[in-house]
């Protein structure tokens, strides 16, 4: 069994949707949870970093971490064409000592005008 | 641009041969991480350094070997290529050890034949 596993999709939603993306954990020491998006042919770049438990927001994103559920989210409100991308999942553990981050296979979304 | 390098951008070599990869972390970022992205496993890491030492390894062959140099780039030496180490290969950097999240380079893609 893998520590993070995330839905692969493909998930096709039409412009203007809300769009959640979801990832689930086994690892009850990961403290540090993040979600990337990357581009065809280019790397992943951080969207949203959260720390333990709780919710996030950044504009049209919103991220949740439930740790007792080992359970992470990531809403996109009113989606967009350029927000079609593959979005991975990260987490680690406390920061000294383990700062490598282990990802979902991410999922693939497309936003359709 | 995410201000981390990666050269070359594209290789393709043949079974058996030794390639390296090159990375130059963002301006004043210490951490460098070296992942390996393919399409059946999706991001995997393979080792860290910090400020020119070997911080953490992950699922790293023995052919595969890194360092860091004074100046903070790194390289990943790939050798005796195999088939199957066809993949995307990227760097990372971060500012510190802590868990922030950090940033991607481009990614080289290598192709075996």
């Amino acid at each position: 069994q893998k520590e993070v596993e995330q839905d692969p999709g493909p998930l096709s939603v039409p412009e203007g949707a809300i769009v959640s993306l979801n990832c689930t954990y086994s690892n009850s020491a990961f403290q540090y949870f993040m979600w990337y998006r990357q581009y065809s042919r280019k790397g992943p770049e951080l969207l949203m970093y959260t720390y333990s438990s709780g919710n996030k927001e950044d504009g049209r994103f919103t991220a949740q971490v439930d740790k007792s559920s080992k359970y992470i989210s990531l809403f996109i409100r009113d989606s967009q064409p350029s927000d079609s991308a593959t979005y991975l999942c990260a987490m680690s553990g406390p920061a000294v000592g383990n700062e490598k981050l282990t990802f979902g296979t991410g999922t693939r979304l497309t936003i359709i005008p | 641009d995410s201000g981390v390098t990666q050269t070359p951008k594209h290789l393709i070599t043949a079974t058996g041969q030794r390639v390296t990869l090159r990375c130059s972390p963002r301006s004043g970022d210490l951490s460098v991480y070296w992942y390996q992205q393919s399409l059946d496993q999706g991001l995997q890491f393979l080792i860290q350094y910090y400020n020119g030492e070997e911080r953490a390894k992950g699922n790293i062959l023995e052919r595969f070997s890194a360092q860091q140099f004074p100046d903070l780039h790194s390289e990943l030496n790939l050798s005796s290529l195999e088939l199957g180490d066809s993949a995307l290969y990227f760097c990372a950097s971060s500012v510190t050890r802590q868990n922030y999240g950090y940033t991607f380079g481009s990614g080289t893609r290598l192709t075996v034949v």
